[in-house]
């Protein structure tokens, strides 16, 4: 079964702090890894995605990946209040299925 | 540039009746997955269709089928609704093997 793991929070940061975003997959074979955010009735919208080693950076949100922790984060910088909302962690493993952890969900308070 | 659209918004079904969802991709994708949402979970694959042919499916009973049209688009039907069946279901487009991106949803009650 395979499977992305995720902290469901609710993590609480202050506007203008960094919001960091964890999740951690069981598939090695994984190819291709996404963030997805969900404002609460709203369906999910693609924020990020990432494919190799390393940090792929676009304006206040960086992606890191690491293939040998079988691990990938989401860094907010300068949090805002209308970033609340719930993140999920999707990985693809080259069937074109993704799966998703059961999202995080994120408050920033003035 | 029309991106993924959904209908119906929201839909009231009782138990044992059948649905059928409707979904149109985003201009030049030519695949369509749809997922289930349960309230606070992440969304779970149901099966995805390419050149009108299922080409993966999920973990779900044959009460779910769907079919895609020479158009790209696509219909979910589900059969012997069951409360457990109600919740958000997504349809997500996309290119070959690219990225997915969501429709709207269609908000599903079984009462």
């Amino acid at each position: 079964q395979k499977e992305v793991e995720q902290n469901s929070g609710p993590l609480s940061v202050p506007e203008g702090a960094i919001a960091s975003l964890n999740c951690t997959y069981s598939d090695r074979g994984s190819q291709s890894f996404f963030w997805y955010r969900q404002y609460s009735g709203k369906s999910p919208e693609l924020i990020m995605s990432i494919y190799s080693n390393g940090d792929k950076e676009d304006g206040r949100f960086t992606a890191q990946l690491n293939k040998a922790s079988q691990y990938v984060s989401l860094l907010i910088r300068d949090s805002q209040p209308s970033d609340s909302a719930t993140y999920l962690c999707a990985v693809n493993d080259n069937t074109d299925k993704l799966i998703f952890g059961t999202g995080t969900r994120l408050q920033v308070f003035p | 540039d029309a991106g993924v659209t959904q209908s119906p918004t929201h839909l009231i079904k009782t138990r044992g009746q059948q649905v059928t969802l409707r979904c149109s991709p985003k201009s030049g994708h030519d695949t369509v997955s749809w997922y289930q949402q349960a309230l606070g979970q992440g969304p779970q694959f149901i099966f995805q269709y390419y050149e009108e042919e299922e080409r993966q499916r999920g973990n779900f009973p044959d009460r779910f089928s769907g079919h895609q049209f020479p158009n790209y688009s696509s219909e979910l039907n589900v059969n012997a609704l069951l409360l457990g069946d109600s919740a958000l279901y997504l349809c997500a487009s996309s290119f070959l093997y690219n990225e997915q991106f969501f429709g709207p949803g269609t908000r599903l009650t079984v009462l």
